[in-house]
């Protein structure tokens, strides 16, 4: 599976917008982006996914480069609720022998 | 929404002890999977099944079995619990088996179980 590289940390103030990039200059044509978060004590959750072309739901919004080696998962408004490590994934289409590879993700702190 | 649940939150065993980690998601769900999560090392796959009694090795299997009688139900076995199984379990489900890990993964809260 290609390799993303995100930062370690990022801090935001609450209700001002968070931009959390994800670098994957390997990308394959058949990759899905993927985005995914854990808050402390819990479960990774699912938050946004695309293939090409920008995508907003309830959650945030995802910027995918026009080459596609790049991406960025946005939260409009930073509650601390979103206060979590934030996980940028790639998946191959079809890719029922691969799996999820989480790495290090973001730590994303906000401050009130 | 979906639901996945774990077992136990906190576990604590003995080292030779037999563990037995259960997890229920409520969506009728094809594919499910057991994680463990270390830190510095991410989620790495132990086993996931798409199917009721079938069952496929992630990249982790060595220790560990599995069990999906029912279709809402997959089990984690610990044969004999060692120290470096020490971990954090974590339980997921898909929708669709012919969609894969492509599909939204619905995760459970996890299980932190520390081998004695």
């Amino acid at each position: 599976d290609a390799k993303t590289t995100q930062p370690n940390s990022m801090e935001s103030n609450e209700e001002e917008p968070v931009h959390l990039p994800c670098n994957h200059s390997t990308i394959s044509g058949t990759d899905y982006i993927h985005w995914y978060r854990q808050l402390p004590s819990q479960g990774p959750e699912y938050v946004i996914h695309g293939l090409t072309s920008n995508v907003n739901n309830r959650m945030a919004s995802l910027a995918i480069a026009e080459d596609r080696k790049s991406s960025t998962l946005i939260l409009h408004r930073a509650t601390l609720r979103d206060a979590a490590v934030y996980y940028c994934i790639l998946i191959h289409y079809g890719g029922s022998q691969g799996n999820l590879i989480f790495g290090k993700g973001t730590k994303l702190s906000v401050k009130p | 929404d979906v639901k996945v649940t774990q077992s136990s939150r906190y576990l604590v065993k003995r080292t030779g002890e037999k563990v037995f980690l259960e997890c229920v998601q409520d969506m009728d769900h094809e594919n499910m999977f057991w994680y463990r999560q270390d830190p510095g090392l991410g989620l790495r796959l132990i086993y996931f099944s798409y199917d009721v009694k079938m069952k496929e090795k992630g990249d982790i299997p060595e220790g560990y079995s599995v069990s999906r009688e029912k279709k809402e139900r997959f089990s984690l076995i610990l044969e004999s619990a060692s120290t470096n199984q020490t971990s954090m379990y974590l339980c997921a489900s898909t929708l669709l088996a012919e969609r894969g890990f492509t599909d939204t993964q619905y995760f459970g809260p996890g299980t932190r179980l520390t081998v004695l």
